[in-house]
């Protein structure tokens, strides 16, 4: 297992509400990265936390926010949602804010699924 | 245009074949290669970084071209634990890691 542990696993909301998903990195890693993972598709960068500031952001609307906090565990808010914001949403922690390696270690994800 | 593109797949192959997946990138400024694997309905993993002079691990072995932007994946003997999707990602700087659509491999006995 990678350590990154996700809650919750599965989620269900209607359009118009909205969602925090929370993630706790392993142990030792300062940064966390959110991805969306829509079925069939590769995951989609959001945006990435290195110390309590947004280090990075993809193609994603404001209505997703995000924050880490000083233990450096994560979270990811989405205001306002849509039907298309049905998918996997993953987190992964690495050391530093690309890691030297490039990995980054995923947790399962919390899918999302809007009514 | 896709930042990372890769073959659609899906790719069905017997025990023991060889299969190769491609991938192209279109950021010229991409720093660094992964491929990572995704079992069905689980995370992502990394498979394996990609240096520019190729590199081999055991069966599999990963090739860039940075003129063409272009990145391949090869394994050989295919396992029947090798059925998984495979993701080509790329670097452009500290803080973006881009995945491609993953190509879906399932061998056969």
């Amino acid at each position: 297992e990678t350590g990154v542990t996700q809650s919750p696993t599965h989620l269900i909301k209607t359009r118009g509400q909205q969602v925090t998903l929370r993630c706790s990195s392993q142990s030792g890693h300062n940064t966390v990265s959110w991805y969306q993972q829509a079925l069939g598709q590769g995951p989609q960068f959001i945006f990435q936390y290195y110390r309590e500031e947004e280090n990075g952001r993809g193609n994603f609307p404001p209505r997703f926010s995000g924050l880490q906090f000083p233990n450096y565990s994560s979270e990811l808010n989405v205001n306002a949602l849509e039907l298309d914001d049905s998918a996997l949403y993953l987190c992964a922690s690495s050391s530093g804010t690309g890691g030297a390696t490039g990995e980054l270690f995923f947790g399962e994800g919390s899918r999302l699924t809007v009514l | 245009r896709k930042e990372v593109e890769q073959d659609p797949g899906p790719f069905n192959v017997p025990e023991g074949a060889t299969v190769a997946f491609n991938c192209t990138y279109s950021n010229s400024a991409s720093q660094s290669f992964f491929w990572y694997r995704q079992d069905c309905r689980k995370e992502p993993k990394l498979l394996m970084s990609v240096y520019s002079s190729g590199n081999e691990d055991g069966r599999f072995t990963a090739q860039l071209n940075r003129a063409s932007q272009y990145i391949s994946l090869l394994i050989r003997d295919s396992k029947l634990s090798d059925s998984a999707t495979y993701l080509c990602v790329v670097k452009a700087n500290n803080n973006d890691m881009r995945f491609g659509a993953g190509t879906r491999l399932t061998v056969k006995p």
